[in-house]
């Protein structure tokens, strides 16, 4: 199975900081590697898909990139919405596999 | 608008069984594949199953093969997970998911909690 290593575990930052998440895969997934944003209590959401590609209705200050074995997730602002747990997954190969999750709090 | 509602989770005493269901409504059910995604309380996101659109492809994550089974009814707009003999690991909240084009997820139910305790 593909092993997905996301980081870091937790980050704590201010309103209006750059944060980024990256996301390993132990094999190359292509682009096949989306990113879910999910708050307590509720289903994940998804933000980006194929690494880079922004779901509609999502702020454009988040934005992915990367491909093969290395992405990340950025929020270009941080705002206070913005608190929450975040995934990656790779879709390229079934079992499809999760990284363990970021969780973003306000400094 | 795409809708996924879950049902069925509850209580349950550890090597029984349970059946969850998922009914969808918004969009051509027939079309997509359908996911199953778990997660234990506090923990993070486990993939659990797919179903192909038309129900003849059915592919499991390790942790629940040979013990669940993935099934539709496209007649009824509805996703079915068979879960036997149930373990207290598989606590957690369950939700469905409808397979995106892209082939991660798009949109997801509420989700239906399942604990297994005895």
């Amino acid at each position: 199975d593909i092993q997905m290593t996301q980081s870091p575990s937790s980050l704590s930052a201010s309103i209006g900081d750059r944060v980024t998440i990256t996301c390993r895969a132990s094999q190359g997934i292509r682009d096949d590697l989306g990113w879910y944003q999910q708050k307590p209590g509720k289903a994940p959401k998804r933000l980006i898909y194929a690494a880079s590609s922004l779901q509609s209705g999502v702020p454009s200050r988040f934005s992915g990139s990367g491909s093969g074995t290395d992405f990340t997730l950025t929020i270009s602002s941080l705002q206070p919405e913005d608190v929450a747990t975040y995934y990656c997954v790779q879709y390229m190969i079934y079992p499809l596999i999760f990284g363990g999750g970021t969780k973003v709090e306000i400094k | 608008q795409v809708q996924l509602v879950e049902s069925g989770g509850g209580v349950v005493q550890p090597g029984r069984s349970l059946r969850l269901s998922c009914t969808a409504s918004g969009f051509i059910f027939s079309s997509y594949g359908m996911h199953w995604v778990r997660q234990a309380p506090g923990k993070g996101l486990e993939w659990v199953a797919v179903i192909w659109f038309d129900g003849n492809n059915k592919y499991y994550g390790d942790s629940v093969k040979g013990r669940f089974t993935i099934s539709r009814d496209n007649w009824k707009n509805t996703l079915y997970l068979q879960m036997n003999s149930l373990r207290a690991e598989d606590t957690a909240v369950y939700y469905c998911a409808r397979e995106a084009a892209q082939l991660d997820f798009d949109y997801w139910g509420q989700g239906t909690l399942v604990t297994v305790s005895s």
